[in-house]
């Protein structure tokens, strides 16, 4: 079992459409969560970070935390066809400084 | 500021040969991390430095791979007898001060790829 398991996807959504992105991890105890964003190419860029259990909003992107189901999720809103891109989890766990990263989820928005 | 910044960008290398990678962090950032992404993957966590601390190299994949970081800024990874399969772009990462809250800032990769 992989530490950070997400879908490879691609996820395709229309635009305006809401993508959820979803994510599980093995270690109980971790603390601090992630999602990158990486276009082709290009480097990981942060989008959201989350501790506690449940939802933070930042705009058009909400992170949800469900530390008892070892779950965390990404829901754009009004995606937008510059949302396109490849969104990575990252869970820092318990007595660790790097990060364990999922393989990403692939997002297109169809214009 | 300036962000986290990385050379070369691109590497082409032979077989066999050896290959040093820079990684300069954000100023004032005393964290320091390498990760390795191969075509495809997610990212794969190399070695980590915090300060003067003892580095954390419990990433690193063999012992052709090694790290330093001078005066508790430049950090050069070096990989020696290259191998087909250290094709990858390698990414370095700075945070403030290695908290586990903290963001880490991800330079623009160094993409390696040995014939």
């Amino acid at each position: 079992q992989k530490e950070v398991e997400q879908n490879s996807g691609p996820l395709s959504v229309p635009e305006g459409a809401i993508a959820s992105l979803n994510c599980t991890y093995s270690d109980r105890g971790s603390q601090s969560f992630f999602w990158y964003r990486q276009y082709s190419g290009k480097s990981p860029e942060l989008i959201m970070s989350i501790y506690s259990n449940g939802d933070k909003e930042d705009g058009r992107f909400t992170a949800q935390l469900n530390k008892a189901s070892q779950y965390v999720s990404l829901l754009i809103r009004d995606s937008q066809p510059s949302d396109s891109a490849t969104y990575l989890c990252a869970v820092r766990g318990s007595g660790r400084r790097a990060l364990t990263f999922g393989s990403g989820t692939r997002l297109q928005v169809q214009p | 500021g300036a962000g986290v910044s990385q050379s070369p960008s691109n590497k082409v290398t032979e077989k066999g040969k050896d290959v040093e990678l820079r990684c300069d962090p954000i100023s004032g950032h005393t964290a320091l991390y390498w990760y390795r992404q191969s075509l495809g993957q997610g990212l794969e966590f190399l070695i980590y430095f915090q300060g003067n601390s003892a580095p954390d190299k419990s990433g690193l994949p063999s012992d052709r791979f090694s790290a330093e970081r001078t005066g508790g800024s430049v950090s050069t990874l070096t990989i020696q007898r290259t191998q087909q399969e250290d094709s990858a772009v390698y990414l370095c990462a700075s945070s403030l001060a290695g908290g586990g809250w903290e963001t880490q800032y991800f330079g623009p990769g160094t993409r390696l790829l040995v014939l």
